[in-house]
């Protein structure tokens, strides 16, 4: 069975302490991997998507990583509006086209 | 550009009542998304529509839910009857092309409780 897996669950950081969220993946067919943001009583909102082992993406305090069996959500002295659940989801092709999501990282950002 | 618009926002029913939702896609968008996120989870995808045909409802519990999309536009996912597990915020999506590659925007989602 296809299996995405985040941790930790939750995190709490203060302002301008840097730290990484991870996102495991024990899949076939893997094709890529995206990375959202979910604030509350909003729906997700895209971020990045990672094509192959290697491949890094940034934007402002956030950068993106992927090797053969996880993908890392590295942010770099985070601010209080950083605060959000982050998830990842895994695009598989296994015959035909599947996503799927982990149960996300809850990230609050002390001032 | 308006974003994706879903209503109602909540919704508290009891158990074996019925209950719709409706979206609303960004205008253009071919491809529309339903997913079922409980508390605490990542979404689950439940059905997805190309116009008007349903591409993948693999993972869509038929005997309690059913969803359609008129015209190409607009969609509605049913409960009937809703269970206890049903509780969750079901999510709708719009993508411009037919492929789960292509960047997903979401709506605001609504959140069922049923009791």
């Amino acid at each position: 069975e296809d299996q995405v897996t985040q941790s930790p669950e939750a995190l709490r950081l203060q302002e301008g302490e840097s730290s990484s969220l991870n996102c495991s993946y024990t899949v076939s067919g893997l094709r890529g991997l995206f990375w959202y943001r979910q604030d509350p009583g909003k729906g997700p909102e895209f971020l990045f998507t990672l094509y192959s082992a290697g491949e890094e993406k940034e934007k402002e305090r956030l950068k993106a990583t992927l090797t053969k069996k996880e993908s890392f959500l590295h942010i770099t002295a985070p601010k209080p509006e950083d605060s959000a659940t982050y998830l990842c989801a895994a695009y598989l092709f296994q015959g035909a086209q599947k996503l799927v999501f982990g149960q996300g990282t809850r990230l609050t950002i002390n001032p | 550009e308006a974003g994706v618009a879903q209503s109602p926002r909540y919704k508290i029913i009891e158990k074996r009542q019925s209950v719709a939702f409706w979206c609303n896609p960004i205008s253009g968008h071919a491809t529309l998304y339903w997913y079922q996120q409980i508390l605490g989870q990542g979404p689950k995808l439940l059905i997805q529509f190309q116009n008007n045909g349903v591409v993948d409802d693999s993972q869509l519990p038929k005997d309690r839910f059913s969803a359609e999309r008129l015209k190409g536009v607009d969609s509605t996912l049913k409960i009937q009857p809703a269970k206890l597990e049903d509780s969750a915020v079901y999510l709708c999506a719009s993508s411009s092309s037919g492929s789960l590659w292509d960047t997903q925007y979401f709506g605001p989602g609504t959140r069922l409780t049923v009791l």
